[in-house]
């Protein structure tokens, strides 16, 4: 009964390959993230969609591409993998949109470590 | 734009030690703040939170009081324990951004 849940945990993979992370949650939530965290455990917001819309959009290359097929998935998949993409990558969840959503708090899965050598 | 400044780490306290990790706040309008925690190898959890001015949040012995007059939210401990090893993130949110800031972390070592 994981609320957010990640898969892989871990991902290693070669430079110039193309891979997907997907993200599930159960709590109901209409608004998911991704955040990408680097070595310094920094976090930076990359991507967000409410009810299957992207809402936010960072500056991102667009080999980063987030797709939503409903509002309980969120998964994120990466074009032609560098080096610099290795990072600790979380799928976050949260309430509402609009008045009130300030109030509520993101709900993050466990990560997924990705390892690009 | 929105930013948070976390006092710089590591941290490294003795069990019992009372424990500070300072934050300041800067927002576009009217935020609310939050404390997380992220445990070794795991992902972050929400430690605390308080949604206006004057309002203290509290959890496992922490808290912080948000305090518009200086843009803080300072987080607190009276008595830390090893397990409260790890690091804490100070962030916002402000009405009618859909993004949660972070600031950049600071690391909490306990030793026995």
């Amino acid at each position: 009964d994981t609320a957010v849940s990640q898969t892989p945990k871990y991902l290693v993979t070669q430079m110039g390959n193309d891979k997907s992370i997907k993200c599930e949650q159960n709590l109901g939530h209409d608004t998911m993230y991704w955040y990408k965290q680097d070595s310094k455990k920094f976090l930076k917001i990359m991507f967000s969609y409410n009810n299957k819309e992207l809402i936010i959009n960072e500056t991102v290359p667009n080999r980063f591409s987030p797709k939503s097929p409903d509002k309980a998935h969120l998964n994120l998949h990466i074009n032609s993998l560098e080096l610099g993409d290795s990072a600790v990558y979380f799928c976050a969840s949260s309430h509402y949109r609009g008045y009130g959503s300030y109030n509520s708090p993101l709900h993050f899965g466990n990560g997924t470590r990705l390892t690009v050598t | 734009g929105d930013s948070v400044t976390q006092m710089e780490g590591p941290v490294t306290l003795s069990e019992e030690a009372f424990l500070t990790i300072n934050c300041t706040y800067t927002a576009t309008g009217y935020p609310s703040l939050f404390w997380y925690v992220q445990y070794p190898g795991e992902g972050l959890q929400l430690l605390l939170k308080a949604t206006k001015a004057d309002d203290k949040g509290s959890n496992k012995g922490f808290e912080a009081t948000y305090r518009k007059e200086t843009t803080s939210f300072h987080l607190e401990k009276g008595s830390v324990q090893v397990s409260d090893s790890a690091v804490y993130f100070c962030a916002l949110r402000v009405f009618g951004n859909e993004k949660l800031t972070f600031g950049t972390g600071t690391r909490l070592t306990i030793i026995p």
